[in-house]
């Protein structure tokens, strides 16, 4: 069974340049969250989506952020324009609506995004 | 609002050693809590969890045990293992009564490591 799968895995772009990180989340899962990690500021939730539905982006920095949903198995977050201090790990989480009280989010292996 | 502290890390043990990383939370009402594990390239993988007050989590070896006295959740195991090493983040819901989403509430992380 496939776990939450993150393209790409490394990014390397110019500051000013657009950047779109993609994921899938695991199949029958109905949420899915979006998380930035860094050294400074830890693991920060930017937004998270129900039935593809955003519910919360109080989390997302800027309005240079963006995230879409079009369907159960797709969603991106858009950079643009992106800017050095956005170098991060992105990671993409599902979850189903049965663990969600408990929790349980299913993490995929990130997108290392460095902007130079 | 609610939070976490972690202990600093790196952590350096020697195989078989006796871990603690210790958790402490400040939360309004009756959190649950978490451990998540990364290991290195990986994503967040959800280790143990407690809901309620004296409830302890158990898993691969690994406890903790949810002390509503001390406002503490110490990640415990008594051997460690070469492949124990990764970081360990601590959490908390962020319980929200109307829906049956909770946000997570992640500490820094504590970074483990551990030689032959």
């Amino acid at each position: 069974d496939a776990g939450v799968i993150q393209s790409p895995r490394h990014e390397v772009t110019e500051m000013g340049q657009e950047v779109t990180l993609r994921c899938k989340p695991i199949s029958g899962h109905d949420y899915l969250f979006w998380y930035r990690q860094t050294m400074m500021r830890g693991l920060e939730l930017l937004i998270y989506f129900n039935n593809n539905v955003p519910i919360d982006d109080s989390g997302m920095p800027e309005d240079r952020f963006s995230a879409k949903m079009p369907n159960a198995s797709f969603s991106t977050l858009k950079i643009q324009p992106s800017e050095p201090r956005d170098s991060a790990v992105y990671f993409c989480a599902s979850s189903s609506s049965t663990e969600i009280k408990y929790n349980e989010q299913f993490f995929g292996p990130g997108t290392r995004l460095t902007v130079l | 609002g609610n939070s976490v502290t972690q202990m600093e890390g790196p952590v350096t043990l020697s195989e078989e050693a006796f871990l603690t990383i210790n958790c402490t939370y400040t939360a309004t009402g009756y959190p649950s809590l978490f451990w998540y594990v990364q290991y290195p390239g990986e994503g967040l993988q959800l280790l143990l969890k407690a809901t309620k007050a004296d409830d302890k989590g158990s898993n691969k070896g690994f406890e903790a045990t949810y002390r509503k006295e001390t406002t503490s959740f110490h990640l415990e195991k008594g051997s460690v293992q070469v492949s124990d090493s990764a970081v360990y983040f601590c959490a908390l819901s962020d319980r929200r009564m109307n829906t049956g989403f909770q946000k997570l509430v992640f500490g820094t992380g504590t970074r483990l490591l551990v030689s032959p």
